[in-house]
C-alpha cells in the first residue's frame, strides 16, 4: 500500500537561511511524488512534482525537491526562506499505475522568523 | 471566479442531520475527488470519481456518500452527521489526460457537528 511520511509537525528557520521539508513514501512500482502548500484559509495549491528523469526539480516561488530513490525520500528545500514562506505544506505520492490514488503525508508546518 | 467552487464554505449543524457539501468545477476535469483534513492526520480520501458512471470508496468512506450529477459537479452528503465529522472538506479535480496529474482544490468547506 502506498504511504507518505513526513516526520516533522514543524520546522522553524530563520529568513535568509536554507530550509528543508522532509518526505519519505513508500509505493508499489514507480512513484509520482509532489509537493502542496497551504496557507491560511485557502485551499492547497501545487508546489512541484516528479515524475521521471532529472532527481532534481524545480517549482513554484523559488522551491525544489530533491527526488533520492535509494532513501525513498522527496525533500523539499529552498535557499534562502522568506518570511512569507510560511505556511503547512504536504508531500503527496501517486502510483504511476492501478488506482491512481493520492496519498498525503500528514502536513508539516514551516515557520519563517524574521 | 475560482475553478473549483465549493458551497457552502462554513456549515455549522447538529448531530443527525443531513448534509451535502456541493462542488463545482470550470477545468473541464474528468477526475474528482473529496478528502477530509483534521490536524495532525494531513488529507484522507473520502471519495474518488474518475467520469460520471465511474465512483469510488477512499480510505474513509463510512458515514459519506456521494453523487456525480455531472462532470463538472461532485456532491458529498453526511446522511446522519456525527461530531467526529468535524472537520475541513476538500474538493479537487485532475486531469486525465495530463499524465502525472496535478490536483486542482477549492478552498474548503468547513463543517462543524455539534
Amino acid at each position: 500500500a502506498q504511504s507518505v511520511a513526513q516526520p516533522e509537525d514543524q520546522v522553524n528557520v530563520a529568513e535568509g537561511n536554507p530550509l528543508t521539508v522532509k518526505c519519505t513514501y513508500s509505493v508499489s512500482g514507480n512513484p509520482y511524488l509532489f509537493w502542496y502548500v497551504q496557507y491560511p484559509n485557502r485551499g492547497l495549491q501545487f508546489l512541484l512534482k516528479y515524475i521521471t528523469g532529472d532527481n532534481l526539480v524545480k517549482g513554484s516561488y523559488g522551491f525544489e525537491a530533491e527526488f533520492n530513490k535509494s532513501q525513498t525520500s522527496f525533500h523539499l528545500k529552498k535557499p534562502s526562506a522568506l518570511v512569507s514562506d510560511s505556511a503547512l505544506y504536504f508531500c503527496a505520492v501517486r502510483e504511476s499505475s492501478g488506482t491512481y490514488k493520492y496519498i498525503f503525508g500528514t502536513g508539516t508546518r514551516l515557520k519563517v522568523l524574521a | 471566479d475560482a475553478d473549483v467552487t465549493q458551497t457552502p464554505r462554513n456549515r455549522i449543524t447538529k448531530t443527525g442531520k443531513r448534509i451535502m457539501l456541493e462542488c463545482s468545477q470550470t477545468k473541464g476535469h474528468d477526475r474528482m475527488y473529496w478528502y477530509r483534513q483534521d490536524p495532525g492526520l494531513g488529507l484522507r480520501l473520502i471519495y474518488y470519481s474518475f467520469d460520471v458512471k465511474d465512483i469510488n470508496k477512499g480510505e474513509i468512506s463510512d458515514g459519506y456518500s456521494v453523487s456525480r450529477q455531472a462532470q463538472a459537479k461532485f456532491s458529498l452528503s453526511l446522511e446522519s452527521a456525527i461530531p467526529n465529522q468535524t472537520a475541513l472538506y476538500f474538493c479537487a479535480t485532475s486531469d486525465r489526460q495530463a499524465g502525472a496529474n496535478v490536483l486542482t482544490f477549492g478552498a474548503g468547506s468547513r463543517l462543524t457537528v455539534l
